[in-house]
């Protein structure tokens, strides 16, 4: 049973290009979270997305960055204009149902801005 | 908001000791669910242990077991008999349980070294 995907593990992107980071859930869960983790720090909540549907957005940053899970296809966590305050790994979770507590991690994608 | 504090940036024990990380966080809820992660260097986020705060028994797995202090707002992490692979950052994490509520509140992580 395949985990949590993520793709890709490494991106480099240089300053003002965008950035476009996929997650794929466990087979049969429909719920997806973002977490940013910026260099010796904890996680950072950012999204939690259902199906067609933004459920929490309270940890996005207002600005360049937006989030998607369509009825078909990965989540897909967009970042317009990068800056070099945008490097970073961004670890993507997915859980079963709304309400059940675990979430089980992707590898994450590493970003890093030049 | 939730917070979560790590107070021991970093840790070093030898192999086959046991040691203890330190988590507090401070939460007006009543019922809540409270993680430790690991992290190795392959930055997997790995689920080592979870407990659920209406119950008051410690949480246990294999080597890994909590100490739950409901009042005093204190969840450390006990890791017993320890081996080269505990090497990692450690996460204690907090969430709250309702419905689209979801999220995790991470701390920020202890540094645990095992060395030979």
């Amino acid at each position: 049973n395949a985990g949590v995907m993520q793709n890709p593990r490494h991106l480099v992107r240089r300053r003002g290009q965008e950035a476009r980071l996929r997650c794929s859930p466990m087979k049969g869960h429909s719920h997806v979270y973002w977490y940013r983790q910026l260099p010796e720090e904890g996680l950072k909540f950012m999204v939690y997305l259902q199906k067609e549907n933004i459920i929490d957005e309270s940890g996005m940053p207002k600005e360049r960055f937006s989030a998607e899970f369509p009825k078909e296809g990965p989540s897909i966590l967009r970042i317009q204009q990068v800056v070099r305050g945008d490097s970073a790994a961004y670890f993507c979770a997915s859980s079963q149902r709304d309400g059940y507590n675990e979430q089980f991690f992707g590898p994450g994608t590493r970003l890093t801005v030049l | 908001a939730q917070t979560v504090t790590q107070s021991q940036p970093e840790m070093s024990v030898q192999e086959a000791e046991t040691v203890t990380l330190s988590c507090t966080y401070d939460t007006s809820e009543s019922n809540y669910y409270l993680f430790w992660y690991k992290q190795p260097p392959s930055r997997q986020m790995i689920l080592v242990i979870r407990q659920e705060a209406y119950k008051q028994q410690n949480a246990t797995e294999n080597r890994f077991s909590v100490n739950f202090q409901k009042a005093a707002k204190s969840f450390s992490l006990k890791i017993s008999d320890s081996q080269l692979g505990d090497t990692a950052m450690y996460f204690c994490a907090f969430m709250k349980p309702y419905q689209g509520a979801q999220k995790l509140v991470f701390g920020q992580g202890t540094r645990l070294t095992i060395n030979p």
